[in-house]
């Protein structure tokens, strides 16, 4: 069974049109991330959720929402598609403990291609 | 804020031979540094990981180091095989309870048979 899974693994758009993408994960973790990997593969978090509550949100375009209906997903809706929205977008969970970092799951990532 | 300087960018090692990955960080008040592979269209996946009360840790063929009084913390993989071929990330991940991970460059490992 996949832990992260992430929906549509490709995604091509025209500028200016919404889209969404979906993320579920079966780990029972109650934290969830999205991150952004650009063309050159740096990785940058854009949101964190723990408990369906958003913890962290790092200066992204308020075009990009999230949306946590319960723990176990968190997807992402973008709104007015930038040419420089084309990246790979990945999802990843962890379980949060007391003062403490852990391990991060991440999806297979969903390659956004706005043109 | 923090930031992660990973070193260096390519590293093309002949297998069997040893690679080694180094990354700096800026908070001292971090305490995990995880290590992510990412292999070609798939997400990345941690290989190791340590924590600030710890100088070394290994898991068979990889070891990861940690010097917190100079914030650096370096990858070593031994006995490099054509299947370690990746692209590897460090990451500082912070101290709190669901802290981000503030990655790396990444490092594009490549092992020649």
């Amino acid at each position: 069974d996949t832990a992260v899974s992430q929906t549509p693994k490709y995604l091509v758009t025209q500028m200016g049109n919404d889209k969404s993408i979906k993320c579920e994960q079966n780990l029972g973790h109650d934290t969830m991330y999205w991150y952004k990997q650009d063309s050159k593969k740096f990785l940058k978090i854009m949101f964190s959720y723990n408990n369906k509550e958003l913890i962290i949100n790092e200066t992204v375009p308020n075009r990009f929402s999230p949306k946590s209906p319960d723990k176990a997903h968190l997807n992402l809706h973008i709104n007015s598609l930038e040419l420089g929205d084309s990246a790979v977008y990945f999802c990843a969970s962890s379980q949060a403990r007391t003062g403490m970092n852990t391990e991060a799951f991440f999806g297979q990532g969903t390659r956004l291609t706005v043109v | 804020g923090e930031n992660v300087e990973q070193h260096p960018s390519t590293l093309s090692v002949q297998e069997g031979d040893s690679a080694v990955i180094k990354c700096t960080y800026s908070d001292s008040a971090s305490n995990y540094f995880p290590w992510y592979k990412q292999e070609l269209g798939k997400g990345p996946q941690l290989i190791i990981d340590i924590r600030s009360n710890v100088g070394e840790k290994k898991d068979q063929r990889i070891a990861v180091t940690l010097n917190k009084t100079a914030k650096h913390f370096s990858l070593h993989i031994t006995e490099t095989q054509p299947e370690d071929s990746a692209v590897y990330f460090c990451a500082d991940g912070g101290r709190t309870s669901y802290g981000k991970l503030t990655f790396g460059q990444g490092t594009i490992l490549t092992v020649h048979p």
